[in-house]
Protein backbone atom coordinates (compact mmCIF):
# COMPACT_ATOMS: atom_id res chain seq x y z
CA UNK A 1 0.00 0.00 0.00
CA UNK A 2 1.26 3.75 -0.32
CA UNK A 3 1.71 5.83 2.16
CA UNK A 4 3.08 10.01 2.50
CA UNK A 5 4.80 11.04 5.66
CA UNK A 6 5.16 14.55 6.67
CA UNK A 7 7.22 13.97 10.01
CA UNK A 8 6.68 18.18 10.98
CA UNK A 9 3.76 18.65 11.58
CA UNK A 10 4.37 22.37 12.31
CA UNK A 11 7.64 25.00 11.52
CA UNK A 12 7.90 28.58 12.18
CA UNK A 13 10.94 30.56 10.84
CA UNK A 14 11.66 34.02 10.46
CA UNK A 15 11.48 36.35 7.47
CA UNK A 16 14.65 35.17 5.40
CA UNK A 17 15.50 32.04 7.07
CA UNK A 18 15.60 28.75 5.03
CA UNK A 19 13.86 26.12 5.46
CA UNK A 20 12.73 22.38 4.69
CA UNK A 21 9.50 20.34 4.17
CA UNK A 22 10.48 16.83 4.72
CA UNK A 23 8.57 14.36 2.73
CA UNK A 24 8.85 9.83 3.08
CA UNK A 25 7.08 7.87 0.92
CA UNK A 26 6.08 4.38 0.51
CA UNK A 27 4.98 2.30 -2.62
CA UNK A 28 5.75 -1.08 -4.15
CA UNK A 29 5.65 0.30 -7.85
CA UNK A 30 8.79 0.91 -9.48
CA UNK A 31 6.81 3.42 -11.58
CA UNK A 32 5.28 6.58 -9.42
CA UNK A 33 5.11 10.26 -9.19
CA UNK A 34 5.53 12.63 -6.56
CA UNK A 35 3.97 15.92 -6.24
CA UNK A 36 4.22 18.85 -3.65
CA UNK A 37 1.12 21.27 -3.36
CA UNK A 38 0.71 24.17 -1.34
CA UNK A 39 -2.57 25.06 0.32
CA UNK A 40 -2.77 29.06 1.28
CA UNK A 41 -5.01 30.14 3.82
CA UNK A 42 -7.65 30.98 1.10
CA UNK A 43 -7.97 26.82 1.28
CA UNK A 44 -7.63 26.34 -2.55
CA UNK A 45 -4.84 23.51 -3.11
CA UNK A 46 -1.94 24.98 -5.44
CA UNK A 47 0.24 22.84 -7.22
CA UNK A 48 4.03 23.06 -7.16
CA UNK A 49 5.87 20.26 -8.66
CA UNK A 50 5.57 16.67 -10.16
CA UNK A 51 8.15 14.56 -10.15
CA UNK A 52 8.75 10.91 -11.64
CA UNK A 53 10.37 7.87 -10.42
CA UNK A 54 12.74 7.52 -13.01
CA UNK A 55 13.70 11.44 -12.82
CA UNK A 56 16.54 11.61 -9.56
CA UNK A 57 17.48 15.01 -10.80
CA UNK A 58 16.90 17.88 -8.30
CA UNK A 59 14.82 21.10 -9.28
CA UNK A 60 15.00 24.36 -8.58
CA UNK A 61 12.29 26.98 -9.24
CA UNK A 62 13.82 30.47 -8.06
CA UNK A 63 13.58 30.35 -4.31
CA UNK A 64 12.02 26.49 -4.72
CA UNK A 65 13.86 23.37 -4.39
CA UNK A 66 13.27 19.60 -4.55
CA UNK A 67 15.84 16.80 -4.08
CA UNK A 68 14.69 13.63 -4.75
CA UNK A 69 16.44 10.48 -3.07
CA UNK A 70 15.19 6.53 -4.30
CA UNK A 71 17.44 5.60 -1.79
CA UNK A 72 15.92 6.87 1.05
CA UNK A 73 12.25 6.90 -0.22
CA UNK A 74 12.44 10.91 0.12
CA UNK A 75 11.13 13.73 -1.42
CA UNK A 76 12.34 17.13 0.07
CA UNK A 77 11.19 20.55 -0.28
CA UNK A 78 13.41 23.58 0.78
CA UNK A 79 12.24 27.08 0.84
CA UNK A 80 15.03 29.33 0.54
CA UNK A 81 15.13 33.11 1.71
CA UNK A 82 11.21 32.81 3.09
CA UNK A 83 9.11 35.36 2.76
CA UNK A 84 5.86 35.90 4.82
CA UNK A 85 3.64 35.03 1.73
CA UNK A 86 5.28 31.36 1.87
CA UNK A 87 3.00 30.52 5.08
CA UNK A 88 1.02 27.53 4.32
CA UNK A 89 0.25 24.15 4.80
CA UNK A 90 2.29 22.10 2.54
CA UNK A 91 1.42 18.19 1.33
CA UNK A 92 3.69 15.93 -0.36
CA UNK A 93 1.33 13.77 -2.53
CA UNK A 94 2.22 10.54 -4.04
CA UNK A 95 0.32 8.80 -7.25
CA UNK A 96 0.75 5.25 -8.71
CA UNK A 97 0.08 4.63 -12.03
CA UNK A 98 0.01 0.91 -11.69
CA UNK A 99 -3.97 1.08 -11.14
CA UNK A 100 -5.99 2.50 -13.45
CA UNK A 101 -7.20 5.80 -12.80
CA UNK A 102 -5.98 8.56 -9.96
CA UNK A 103 -4.77 7.12 -6.92
CA UNK A 104 -3.28 10.18 -5.00
CA UNK A 105 -2.41 9.64 -1.26
CA UNK A 106 -1.24 12.76 0.52
CA UNK A 107 0.52 13.24 3.23
CA UNK A 108 -0.74 15.00 6.39
CA UNK A 109 0.53 18.07 5.85
CA UNK A 110 3.44 20.73 7.21
CA UNK A 111 1.88 23.97 8.27
CA UNK A 112 4.49 26.53 7.81
CA UNK A 113 4.46 29.75 9.03
CA UNK A 114 7.22 33.02 8.08
CA UNK A 115 7.32 35.53 10.85
CA UNK A 116 8.21 38.88 9.81
CA UNK B 1 -8.33 29.22 -18.84
CA UNK B 2 -11.18 29.20 -15.93
CA UNK B 3 -10.08 27.06 -13.46
CA UNK B 4 -12.19 24.93 -11.42
CA UNK B 5 -15.16 25.96 -9.85
CA UNK B 6 -16.60 24.27 -7.45
CA UNK B 7 -20.85 25.32 -5.65
CA UNK B 8 -21.71 26.24 -3.33
CA UNK B 9 -18.45 26.90 -0.87
CA UNK B 10 -20.55 26.79 2.04
CA UNK B 11 -23.17 25.02 3.37
CA UNK B 12 -24.60 24.17 6.70
CA UNK B 13 -27.19 21.16 6.99
CA UNK B 14 -28.27 19.42 10.15
CA UNK B 15 -27.84 15.36 10.40
CA UNK B 16 -29.73 13.31 8.48
CA UNK B 17 -30.09 15.71 5.51
CA UNK B 18 -28.42 15.28 2.13
CA UNK B 19 -26.19 17.05 0.32
CA UNK B 20 -25.44 17.65 -3.47
CA UNK B 21 -21.68 19.77 -3.82
CA UNK B 22 -21.22 20.53 -7.45
CA UNK B 23 -17.35 20.83 -9.33
CA UNK B 24 -16.94 21.94 -13.34
CA UNK B 25 -13.27 21.26 -14.29
CA UNK B 26 -10.50 22.83 -16.09
CA UNK B 27 -12.35 22.84 -19.88
CA UNK B 28 -10.91 20.61 -21.63
CA UNK B 29 -10.17 17.83 -18.54
CA UNK B 30 -12.10 14.59 -18.53
CA UNK B 31 -11.10 13.62 -15.20
CA UNK B 32 -12.70 14.84 -11.96
CA UNK B 33 -11.37 13.68 -8.48
CA UNK B 34 -13.21 14.80 -4.82
CA UNK B 35 -11.58 14.66 -1.57
CA UNK B 36 -12.23 14.85 1.72
CA UNK B 37 -10.24 16.96 4.38
CA UNK B 38 -10.81 16.85 7.76
CA UNK B 39 -8.14 18.38 10.78
CA UNK B 40 -8.35 14.85 11.97
CA UNK B 41 -7.74 12.62 8.61
CA UNK B 42 -6.41 15.26 6.74
CA UNK B 43 -6.93 14.72 2.51
CA UNK B 44 -8.93 11.50 1.55
CA UNK B 45 -9.89 10.63 -2.08
CA UNK B 46 -12.79 9.87 -2.27
CA UNK B 47 -13.17 8.83 -5.79
CA UNK B 48 -12.95 9.85 -9.25
CA UNK B 49 -14.91 10.18 -12.71
CA UNK B 50 -13.67 10.04 -15.75
CA UNK B 51 -15.91 9.73 -19.21
CA UNK B 52 -19.47 9.43 -16.99
CA UNK B 53 -17.57 6.03 -15.02
CA UNK B 54 -16.25 5.96 -11.31
CA UNK B 55 -12.90 4.92 -12.12
CA UNK B 56 -11.74 4.51 -9.02
CA UNK B 57 -12.90 4.42 -5.36
CA UNK B 58 -11.27 5.64 -2.35
CA UNK B 59 -12.31 3.59 1.34
CA UNK B 60 -16.03 5.71 2.26
CA UNK B 61 -19.09 4.23 2.51
CA UNK B 62 -22.10 4.10 0.28
CA UNK B 63 -23.75 7.22 1.68
CA UNK B 64 -20.89 8.83 -0.09
CA UNK B 65 -21.64 8.65 -4.23
CA UNK B 66 -20.87 11.51 -7.09
CA UNK B 67 -21.63 10.88 -11.05
CA UNK B 68 -20.31 13.08 -13.79
CA UNK B 69 -21.94 14.14 -16.62
CA UNK B 70 -21.29 14.47 -20.48
CA UNK B 71 -19.61 17.90 -19.82
CA UNK B 72 -17.55 16.90 -17.32
CA UNK B 73 -19.35 18.28 -14.26
CA UNK B 74 -19.28 16.23 -11.22
CA UNK B 75 -21.16 15.82 -8.52
CA UNK B 76 -21.03 14.24 -4.91
CA UNK B 77 -23.97 13.61 -2.75
CA UNK B 78 -23.80 12.75 0.71
CA UNK B 79 -27.13 11.44 2.12
CA UNK B 80 -27.65 10.92 5.80
CA UNK B 81 -25.67 13.10 6.97
CA UNK B 82 -23.21 12.99 10.32
CA UNK B 83 -21.66 15.47 12.37
CA UNK B 84 -18.34 13.68 10.94
CA UNK B 85 -19.22 14.45 7.54
CA UNK B 86 -18.27 18.50 8.30
CA UNK B 87 -15.42 19.01 6.19
CA UNK B 88 -13.57 20.79 3.39
CA UNK B 89 -14.53 18.86 -0.18
CA UNK B 90 -12.10 19.47 -2.46
CA UNK B 91 -12.80 18.71 -6.04
CA UNK B 92 -9.71 18.44 -8.77
CA UNK B 93 -9.60 18.38 -12.68
CA UNK B 94 -7.12 16.78 -14.87
CA UNK B 95 -6.83 15.30 -18.77
CA UNK B 96 -7.03 11.92 -16.76
CA UNK B 97 -6.34 10.28 -20.10
CA UNK B 98 -2.90 10.64 -20.86
CA UNK B 99 0.02 9.00 -19.17
CA UNK B 100 1.82 9.83 -17.39
CA UNK B 101 -1.05 11.36 -15.28
CA UNK B 102 -1.14 15.15 -15.50
CA UNK B 103 -0.89 17.38 -12.14
CA UNK B 104 -4.45 17.52 -10.95
CA UNK B 105 -5.89 21.05 -10.91
CA UNK B 106 -7.69 21.77 -7.26
CA UNK B 107 -10.84 23.67 -6.74
CA UNK B 108 -11.58 26.17 -4.09
CA UNK B 109 -13.55 23.62 -2.24
CA UNK B 110 -16.64 23.47 -0.64
CA UNK B 111 -16.87 23.73 3.06
CA UNK B 112 -19.82 21.38 4.73
CA UNK B 113 -20.53 22.59 8.53
CA UNK B 114 -23.26 19.09 9.59
CA UNK B 115 -24.67 20.40 13.01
Amino acid sequence: AQKVTQAQTEISVVEKEDVTLDCVYETRDTTYYLFWYKQPPSGELVFLIRRNSFDEQNEISGRYSWNFQKSTSSFNFTITASQVVDSAVYFCALSETGGYGQNFVFGPGTRLSVLP
Amino acid sequence: KAGVTQTPRYLIKTRGQQVTLSCSPISGHRSVSWYQQTPGQGLQFLFEYFSETQRNKGNFPGRFSGRQFSNSRSEMNVSTLELGDSALYLCASSHGSQRPYNEQFFGPGTRLTVL
